[in-house]
């Protein structure tokens, strides 16, 4: 079973860069099973897609947060992380790392699923001076 | 820009039915969205309960379904219990490579 951890600070200032790490076990970041995902959830508010990374390193942003984001992997310690720079009062949320599965239907001749199979915790960061 | 919608809010009894909705601001959910279904529980990591439009997550029980109702993806309680009250959300993925969630709906059970 594939579990996640997230890691990082937990208070940044405005106008600098969030930057967190998710850690997964019981998988490999370069299987090509999961897009390793981040996801945010803002006080009071709803959950938000950031974006994710593949097993190949391609990437994939929210486009209201492109500008900002930056995900990456790095294979030899099994984790992936998020960078958001320039971060205001806004950018304070949960964070969730999560691996989007997919998975390919012999019925159907197509990849299928895309669904966020398993999930971090959870981190509270915080933008504040 | 995308907007998926679902209910702000909704009530049901305990042992009742109640059926969430997941629309699009402009078109048909189809299958072709791969909708999926998570709950949200504060203090805990968020559940996966539907993908697919209708598999059931490893674990969840049989009185969570999901499906296509008309122009929007559905996710369906039967039997409503007291720890059923969370916060949940849909998602679906674009042929873009984007996933895009719902706002959310809050179920009440009483």
């Amino acid at each position: 079973q594939v579990q996640l951890q997230e890691s990082g600070p937990g208070l940044v200032k405005p106008s600098e860069t969030l930057s967190l790490t998710c850690s997964v076990s019981g998988d490999s970041v370069s299987s090509g099973s999961y897009y390793w995902s981040w996801i945010r959830q803002t006080p009071g508010k709803g959950l938000e897609w950031i974006g994710y990374i593949s097993y190949s390193g391609s990437t994939k942003y929210n486009p209201s947060l492109k500008s900002r984001v930056t995900i990456s992997v790095d294979t030899s310690k099994n984790h992936f992380s998020l960078k958001l720079s320039s971060v205001t009062a806004a950018d304070t949320a949960m964070y969730y790392c999560a691996g989007q599965h997919y998975y390919y239907d012999s019925t159907a001749y197509n990849y299928v699923g895309y669904y966020f199979d398993c999930w971090g915790l959870g981190t509270l960061v915080t933008v504040s001076s | 820009q995308t907007v998926v919608t679902q209910e702000p809010s909704f009530s049901v009894s305990p042992g009742g039915t109640v059926t969430l909705t997941c629309g699009l601001s402009s078109g048909s959910v189809s299958t072709r969205y791969y909708p999926s279904w998570y709950q949200l529980t504060p203090g805990q990591a968020p559940r996966t309960l539907i993908y697919n439009t209708n598999t059931r997550s490893s674990g969840v029980p049989d009185r969570f379904s999901g499906s296509i109702l008309g122009n929007k993806a559905a996710l369906t309680i039967t039997g409503a219990q007291a720890d059923d009250e969370s916060d949940y959300y849909c998602v679906l993925y674009m042929s873009s490579g984007i996933s895009v969630f719902g706002g959310g709906t809050k179920l009440i059970v009483l």
